[in-house]
């Protein structure tokens, strides 16, 4: 069975300094995708990054840059100089090649980013 | 841009009402997928569709049924909703596996 663990419920950042959030996953597909969504307060969800798991560089998209550990089974979510709208709900979701084409999510992290 | 349109933002009905959230997508993808979001849980799979008139259960399908008679149309019904329903409802799409979701603005039903 596949899992996400986001073991982080809520985390506050000051802003302009880094922070990662944290993502485990169990799956035995041999092949699968990590992402990271965001949810600010409106609601809507909104994609963030991508890594594959036969990618060999970690992604990064601006200031997002996923940390992948195959090994430890962890694609945490790093967000480089923190601003006031990145104070949302993050979720970390998985999606196996066995798993025809759903995702699993995690629990999600609420981060606060601090003025 | 994509476009997934929840036909309702907010929602209140009464126990053992049978409810209709619809879904509306623009962009001719073949999967849609509903989920409900609770505070702690996390978003969890209810049912997901790869095709017009094909539904597959998801992790807590139990309350719910599914239908897609139109390939830009998926709906979830609720056939006796139970305060225990009450949750936010996300739909979403992609076009293949592995591929990312594009998201509905959601639905918050409230159950009483």
């Amino acid at each position: 069975a596949q899992k996400i663990t986001q073991t982080q419920p809520g985390m506050f950042v000051q802003e302009k300094e880094a922070v990662t959030l944290d993502c485990t996953y169990d799956t035995s597909d041999p092949s699968y995708g990590l992402f990271w969504y965001k949810q600010p307060s409106s609601g809507e969800m909104i994609f963030l990054i991508y890594q594959g798991s036969y990618d060999q560089q970690n992604a990064t998209e601006g200031r997002y840059s996923l940390n992948f550990q195959k090994a430890r089974k962890s694609a945490n979510l790093v967000i480089s100089a923190s601003q006031l709208g990145d104070s949302a709900m993050y979720f970390c979701a998985m999606g196996g090649d066995n798993q025809g084409g759903k995702l699993i999510f995690g629990q999600g992290t609420e981060l606060s980013v601090k003025p | 841009d994509v476009k997934v349109t929840q036909s309702s933002r907010y929602l209140v009905k009464r126990t053992g009402e049978k409810v209709f959230l619809e879904c509306v997508q623009d962009m001719d993808h073949e999967n849609m997928f509903w989920y409900r979001q609770d505070p702690g849980l996390g978003l969890r799979l209810i049912y997901f569709s790869y095709d017009v008139k094909m539904k597959e259960k998801g992790d807590i399908p139990e309350g719910y049924s599914v239908s897609r008679e139109k390939k830009e149309r998926f709906s979830l019904i609720l056939e006796s909703a139970s305060t225990n329903q009450t949750s936010m409802y996300l739909c979403a799409i992609s076009q293949g596996f592995r591929e990312k979701l594009f998201f509905g603005s959601g639905t918050q039903l409230s159950v009483l």
